[in-house]
């Protein structure tokens, strides 16, 4: 089945407690984007890549690292997570970075920090 | 202004009636036009996508393009309250893959 796989699905933490949130999908697709969904202001772009090695800022990238090692995992990397990083984080992927490609959403991790 | 700007509702719609949602962007370069449909705590789910000028009609569902006024929007007919949920309008705009608006609340009262 094809798939964007997310994990954890729900984390509660604490300020300053660095924590990995794992994306990876199975449909061999270049683009890869994380997001975060707050209410009120719809999904926010954070990091893209359009491929292995190629990784670029999204609209809101601060307190945020990712890492495209591999085609199928692109990993969002919280250093210093900060109460204002809580929010539900989706990650998505499409088969190539052009305009017209729809995207494949996860289910989402819901990340509260303490 | 917002690059991607939709009513965040809710709007309210008898069963088995058309239900309107609009979205308007600012990006006159932008192609590709997308409507997600996203029920609480789920993830965005992709119901049409449109790239040119008209409409384009897949079961119940018609969406409607017209790059002069810069506005995309969504028919539902015969809503059902399976339709409940919030529609995202994404616009490409090939700065980067998809901008999303905030979304409209959609209830279909039975």
């Amino acid at each position: 089945e094809a798939q964007v796989t997310q994990n954890p699905r729900y984390l509660i933490t604490v300020t300053g407690k660095k924590l990995t949130v794992t994306c990876s999908q199975n449909m061999n697709h270049e683009y890869m984007s994380w997001y975060r969904q707050d209410p009120g202001l719809g999904l926010r772009q954070i990091y893209y890549s359009m491929n292995v090695e190629v990784t670029d800022k999204g609209d809101v990238p601060e307190g945020y690292k990712v890492s495209r090692k591999e085609k199928r995992n692109f990993p969002l990397i919280l250093e210093s997570p900060s109460p204002n990083q809580t929010s539900l984080y989706f990650c998505a992927s499409s088969l190539e970075f052009q305009q017209g490609q729809p995207q494949h959403f996860g289910d989402g991790t819901r990340l509260s920090i303490l | 202004q917002k690059e991607v700007e939709q009513n965040s509702g809710p709007l309210s719609v008898p069963e088995g009636a058309i239900a309107s949602l609009n979205c308007t962007y600012s990006d006159r370069g932008s192609q590709s036009f997308f409507w997600y449909r996203q029920y609480s705590g789920k993830s965005p789910e992709l119901i049409m996508f449109i790239y040119s000028n008209g409409d384009k009609e897949d079961g119940r569902f018609t969406a409607q393009l017209n790059k002069a006024s810069q506005y995309v929007s969504l028919l539902i007919r015969d809503s059902q309250p399976s339709d409940s949920a919030t529609y995202l309008c994404a616009v490409s705009t090939g700065r980067r893959a998809l901008t999303f608006g905030s979304g409209t609340r959609l209830q279909v009262q039975p």
